[in-house]
């Protein structure tokens, strides 16, 4: 069975600095993919940053990146120079592929992130 | 850019009550699903549809049930509300697509209470 595991409830972290996020997973299959998404107080869920299980390179967009790392199975994500508009939980996720490609999404507990001005 | 529309947005319910959480997305996704929040958790699947006509349970389907008659819709029953389905819930979309990156689109979600 599949399972995302973030063992952070809760960070702080100063304005324009770099925080990281802590994912770990565990599956059996070789195929599957890595999605984070941040959920400010208003509710929505959005999505961040994804890495593909046979990606050679760590994915980025903007800000954020993930820190890719197969044989720990962990999937972290990095928030460089933080804004007070990060604030807001995140989620860690995970989709199985290969002949059963349903998309459905395991999730993790979340942590809620904190931006300090 | 509607994307996934959910409604309503909040709603009270009494235990026993019935209702339908109504979901619609305009992308032509023929993947959708339903998940539960519950306070301060990750989600959690209930059902999902890969098209229209088809449906399977999730992680935690008791208590609901679903229908997908057009592509576009995918409504989620509740029967019999107790106070243990209070939660947010989220209906998502995504592609069908040979492409691994498979990203779901969530709608705004629906905050229930069973009183």
């Amino acid at each position: 069975a599949q399972k995302i595991t973030q063992t952070q409830p809760g960070m702080f972290v100063q304005e324009k600095e770099a925080v990281t996020l802590d994912c770990t997973y565990d599956t059996s299959d070789q195929s599957y993919g890595l999605f984070w998404y941040k959920q400010p107080s208003s509710g929505e869920m959005i999505f961040l940053i994804y890495q593909g299980s046979y990606d050679e390179q760590n994915a980025t967009e903007g800000r954020y990146s993930l820190n890719f790392q197969k044989a720990r199975k962990s999937a972290n994500l990095v928030i460089s120079a933080s804004q007070l508009g990060d604030s807001a939980m995140y989620f860690c996720a995970m989709s199985r592929y290969g002949s059963s490609n349903t998309g459905k999404l395991i999730f993790g507990q979340g942590t809620t992130l904190q931006v300090k001005p | 850019n509607a994307g996934v529309t959910q409604t309503p947005k909040f709603r009270i319910l009494k235990i026993g009550q019935s209702m339908t959480l109504q979901c619609t997305q305009d992308m032509n996704h023929n993947y959708m699903y339903w998940y539960r929040q519950d306070p301060g958790m990750g989600l959690k699947l209930i059902y999902y549809s890969v098209g229209a006509g088809i449906t399977d349970k999730g992680e935690v389907p008791n208590g609901y049930n679903v229908s997908r008659s057009t592509t576009e819709d995918f409504p989620l029953r509740l029967e019999l509300a107790a106070p243990s389905q209070t939660s947010v819930y989220f209906c998502a979309s995504r592609a069908a697509t040979s492409s691994a990156k498979n990203i779901q689109y969530f709608g705004a979600g629906t905050r229930l209470s069973v009183l």
